[in-house]
């Protein structure tokens, strides 16, 4: 079965680039039938999506990250990427990658599986 | 922007019926999902497409949307349901989740 496994630095100091790359296992990112998605928890608060790219590098952001988010998909490692820049205290949370499952023009799609999550901490 | 409404929290004695409900502006136009989540464990869906079980999720997990509400609801609530639920939906090709529903089964 698929699994997602995120990876990146723990880390990150304020006002720099935050960077995850999520690499699928059991499928495959160059599928033409799903979305590969970000989606995001602040310690002890609820989920926030931050958007998707699908395998031919289109995305979709949060319209409040769109500003700072950078998403890209590499077919040959089966692997897709986030950057988020200029990060704050506020970017401090659990990020999740997560396929999403979608049939075309009909509302009717969900996140399925998930990553076990990567905490990025904001501190310097 | 649109908002989903969730309970802050439930409580439900095991073996009755839990019911989590999710608010939003015609949110039975759109599809909801819904997804449990236990401590220090990623989200699994439990019910999409209003109200389709995954497969590997028991039967007694099942969904709702009309109106301006979904509701989860869990029939027979064993102990090992007892986590936080989140509903979801799509609105403008942008997934919104509702602020979580913490259950507790006592």
């Amino acid at each position: 079965q698929v699994q997602l496994q995120e990876s990146g630095p723990g880390l990150v100091k304020p006002s720099e680039t935050l960077s995850l790359t999520c690499t699928v296992s059991g499928g495959s990112v160059g599928s033409d039938t799903y979305y590969w998605s970000w989606i995001r928890q602040p310690p002890g608060k609820g989920l926030e999506w931050i958007g998707y790219i699908y395998y031919s590098g289109s995305t979709n952001y949060n319209p409040s990250l769109k500003s700072r988010l950078t998403m890209s998909v590499d077919t040959s490692k089966n692997q897709f990427s986030l950057k988020l820049s200029s990060v704050t205290a506020a970017d401090t949370a659990v990020y999740y990658c997560a396929r999403e499952i979608f049939f075309y023009n009909s509302g009717r799609r969900w996140f399925d599986p998930w990553g076990q999550g990567t905490l990025v901490t904001v501190s310097s | 922007s649109y908002d989903l409404t969730q309970p802050p929290s439930v409580s439900v004695s095991p073996g009755q019926t839990a019911s989590i409900t999710c608010f939003g502006d015609k949110l039975g136009d759109k599809y909801a999902s819904w997804y449990q989540q236990k401590p220090g464990q990623s989200p699994v869906v439990v019910i999409h497409q209003d109200n389709k079980r995954p497969s590997g999720i028991p039967e007694r997990f099942s969904g709702s949307n009309s109106g301006n509400t979904a509701t989860l609801t869990i029939s027979g609530t064993q102990t090992m349901d007892e986590a936080d639920y989140y509903c979801q939906a799509w609105d403008s090709n942008t997934a919104v989740f509702g602020g979580g529903t913490k259950l507790t089964v006592l």
